[in-house]
C-alpha cells in the first residue's frame, strides 16, 4: 500500500526563519504526493502536489516542496515563516487502488513572533 | 472557501442512532470522497464515488454507507452509532479521477453520547 510518514509531531520556528516540514513516502511505482494545511476548526486546504517533472514544486502561500527520489522524501519548505503559517500540515500520497489520499499523521507547525 | 459544502456543521446524537451527513461538491467536480478524522486514527479514507458510482472503499465500517445522487451531491449514512464514531467527517471533491487535487469541505463534527 502507498503510505507516507511524517516523523515530527511538532515543528517550532521563529518568524522570518526558514521552515521545513518533513515527509517520507513508501510506494510501489511513481508517487503522486500532496501537501495540505489545516487551520483550527477548518477543512484541509491544498498547498501543492508532485506528479512528475521538476523536483521542486511551488505552491500556495509561498510554500514549496522538494521531491527526492533517492531519499524517498517530499519535504515542505518556506524561506521565511509567518506567524499565520501556524497550523497542522499533512503530507499525502495517492493510493493506487483508487484515487483516494493516504495521509500522514500530521505535523503541527508553530511559528513564534 | 473551497466550494465544497457540508451540512450539518455539528451533530450530537446518542449511541444506537442513525445520522446522515450531506456534501455538495464543487461545481463541475464528478468525484466525491469521504474521510474520517479522529485523534487516535488520524485522517482515514472511507469511500469514493465518481459520477454516481462507487469507485473505491477504504476503512469504512459495515454500519456506514454512502451514495452519490444524479445532481452529484453525496450523503454518508452512519447507523448503530457508537461512542468511537465521534469524529470529524470530511467530504472532498475533485474534477475527475486521476492525479487531481482534492478540495475539502469544512467538515461535520459528530459527537455520539
Amino acid at each position: 500500500a502507498q503510505s507516507v510518514a511524517q516523523p515530527e509531531d511538532q515543528v517550532n520556528v521563529a518568524e522570518g526563519n526558514p521552515l521545513t516540514v518533513k515527509c517520507t513516502y513508501s510506494v510501489s511505482g511513481n508517487p503522486y504526493l500532496f501537501w495540505y494545511v489545516q487551520y483550527p476548526n477548518r477543512g484541509l486546504q491544498f498547498l501543492l502536489k508532485y506528479i512528475t517533472g521538476d523536483n521542486l514544486v511551488k505552491g500556495s502561500y509561498g510554500f514549496e516542496a522538494e521531491f527526492n527520489k533517492s531519499q524517498t522524501s517530499f519535504h515542505l519548505k518556506k524561506p521565511s515563516a509567518l506567524v499565520s503559517d501556524s497550523a497542522l500540515y499533512f503530507c499525502a500520497v495517492r493510493d493506487w487502488s483508487g484515487y483516494a489520499l493516504n495521509f500522514g499523521k500530521g505535523t503541527s507547525l508553530l511559528v513564534t513572533p | 472557501d473551497s466550494g465544497v459544502t457540508q451540512t450539518p456543521k455539528h451533530l450530537i446524537t446518542a449511541t444506537g442512532q442513525r445520522v446522515t451527513l450531506r456534501c455538495s461538491p464543487r461545481s463541475g467536480d464528478l468525484s466525491v470522497y469521504w474521510y474520517q478524522q479522529s485523534l487516535d486514527q488520524g485522517l482515514q479514507f472511507l469511500i469514493q464515488y465518481y459520477n454516481g458510482e462507487e469507485r473505491a472503499k477504504g476503512n469504512i465500517l459495515e454500519r456506514f454507507s454512502a451514495q452519490q445522487f444524479p445532481d452529484l451531491h453525496s450523503e454518508l449514512n452512519l447507523s448503530s452509532l457508537e461512542l468511537g464514531d465521534s469524529a470529524l467527517y470530511f467530504c472532498a471533491s475533485s474534477v475527475d479521477m486521476g492525479p487531481y487535487e482534492q478540495y475539502f469541505g469544512p467538515g461535520t463534527r459528530l459527537t455520539v453520547t
